[in-house]
């Protein structure tokens, strides 16, 4: 089993609609997770981060985290075509360590 | 502001032949990671720098790769020797916690061994 696990899609989204991306985890002691973005032959960009069970809001992203599931999410409202890219999930496995382990990315296409 | 630099941004080695990469973290940041990014999976680290002490090497995948960060600012990965499996994307990404979150990905060198 890996320690992230992503489905690698495609998922494919009509624009203005919700993307749902989801993540699972298998180390419980995790403590942070974070969503990155990276665009085809670009590095990954830092879109959200959460630490505490629950949803956390910014813009028209929602990232959610059940830790009794070991579950994360990250919703992205009124999808646009530029959302399309390849979304990583990663977690940091114990607190105040340092290294992030990755899931394998699940690439989202935004149908105009 | 300036964001994390790598350079080259593109390496093309025959196999056996010694490569170093580098990476200038974001001024100021104390965390310097290095990650692999193979086609199509997610990146993997491989190393971790709190200012110039290398406080993790757990990730790298054999002796011969080395890594430095001699004076706490600009890194180097050196790989010995190169492989046909050393062909990856080189990610480094800097943080200004000491507890490395929020990392900031610089765009990556990009490794072909022939």
């Amino acid at each position: 089993q890996k320690e992230v696990e992503q489905n690698s899609g495609p998922l494919s989204v009509p624009e203005g609609a919700i993307a749902s991306l989801n993540c699972t985890y298998s180390d419980r002691g995790s403590q942070s997770f974070f969503w990155y973005r990276q665009y085809s032959g670009k590095s990954p960009e830092l879109i959200m981060f959460i630490y505490s069970n629950g949803d956390k809001e910014d813009g028209r992203f929602t990232a959610q985290l059940n830790k009794a599931s070991q579950y994360v999410s990250l919703l992205i409202r009124d999808s646009q075509p530029s959302d399309s890219a390849t979304y990583l999930c990663a977690v940091s496995s114990e607190r105040g360590a340092q290294k992030l382990v990755f899931g394998q990315g699940t690439r989202l296409t935004i149908n105009p | 502001g300036a964001g994390v630099s790598q350079s080259p941004r593109y390496k093309v080695a025959k196999r056996g032949q010694d490569v170093a990469l580098r990476c200038d973290p974001i001024s100021g940041h104390v965390s310097l990671f290095w990650y692999q990014q193979a086609l199509g999976q997610g990146p993997e680290f491989l190393t971790y720098f709190q200012n110039e002490a290398q406080l993790d090497k757990s990730g790298l995948p054999s002796d011969r790769f080395f890594a430095e960060r001699p004076e706490g600012s600009v890194s180097t990965l050196k790989i010995q020797r190169t492989q046909q499996e050393d062909s990856a994307v080189y990610l480094c990404a800097s943080s200004p916690s000491s507890r490395g979150y929020e990392q900031y990905f610089g765009p990556g060198t990009r490794l072909t061994v022939t």
